[in-house]
């Protein structure tokens, strides 16, 4: 049971918009930034947007971020078959002292 | 460019222990922290714990608390993961990553992954 809560899975059709919801608490998303997390089958994660909706270099701008309370959400635009991997949000929690994610969204491009 | 390579897989009795190590390059190692996270086969990912390559202040998972140590060795910019007491729910790929701050759940550059397998 992830201490943030994301849908196992997410499917979209290439050029189309899907989004991906995380929803947290006070004590995480609703007090401390939001970071999103790319990872390719048998490949390490990927930084993808950190501090709610900041992109790190490199990466493409079809790649948006966003939060609101205590939930946040990742949204790919224009989707292309080299997105289809899995999402995973995280955030600091300040009731635990330390890092939690969600268990992942598995994103499929039909 | 900045890299972190981690060391090779391993295979583990139940009981023993493990450390995995995590070479840094390509920026200042005392910058910045180290984060670990683990992930179990088939699973999502789970944060192990930081510690700063600074000042090797450190921060665990509550539920590693006892089992776990987190060091550096700023001289060869390599970060330690010591896992002792080992059990098969501790079969996982181990990753570190550059931390950007002491409250970074991940970090911005992974290195390549660590299995280790618990087995009797």
């Amino acid at each position: 049971q992830s201490v943030l809560t994301q849908p196992p899975s997410a499917s979209g059709t290439p050029g189309q918009r899907v989004t991906i919801s995380c929803s947290g608490s006070s004590s995480n998303i609703g007090s401390n930034t939001v970071n999103w997390y790319q990872q390719l089958p048998g490949t390490a994660p990927k930084l993808l947007i950190y501090s709610n909706n900041q992109r790190p270099s490199g990466v493409p701008d079809r790649f948006s971020g966003s939060k609101s309370g205590t939930s946040a959400s990742l949204a790919i635009s224009g989707l292309q078959s080299e997105d289809e991997a899995d999402y995973y949000c995280a955030a600091w929690d300040d009731s635990l002292n330390g890092g939690v994610f969600g268990g992942g969204t598995k994103l499929t491009v039909l | 460019q900045v890299q972190l390579v981690q060391s090779g897989a391993e295979v583990k009795k139940p009981g023993a222990s493990v450390k995995v190590s995590c070479k840094a390059s390509g920026y200042t190692f005392t910058s910045y922290g180290i984060s670990w996270v683990r992930q179990a086969p088939g699973q999502g990912l789970e944060w192990m714990g930081w510690i700063s390559a600074y000042n090797g202040n450190t921060n665990y998972a509550q539920k590693l608390q006892g089992r776990v140590t987190m060091t550096t060795d700023t001289s060869t910019s390599t970060a330690y993961m010591e896992l002792r007491s080992l059990r098969s729910d501790d079969t996982a790929v181990y990753y570190c990553a550059r931390a950007i701050a002491a409250a970074d759940p991940g970090g911005d550059y992974w290195g390549q992954g660590t299995l280790v397998t618990v087995s009797s």
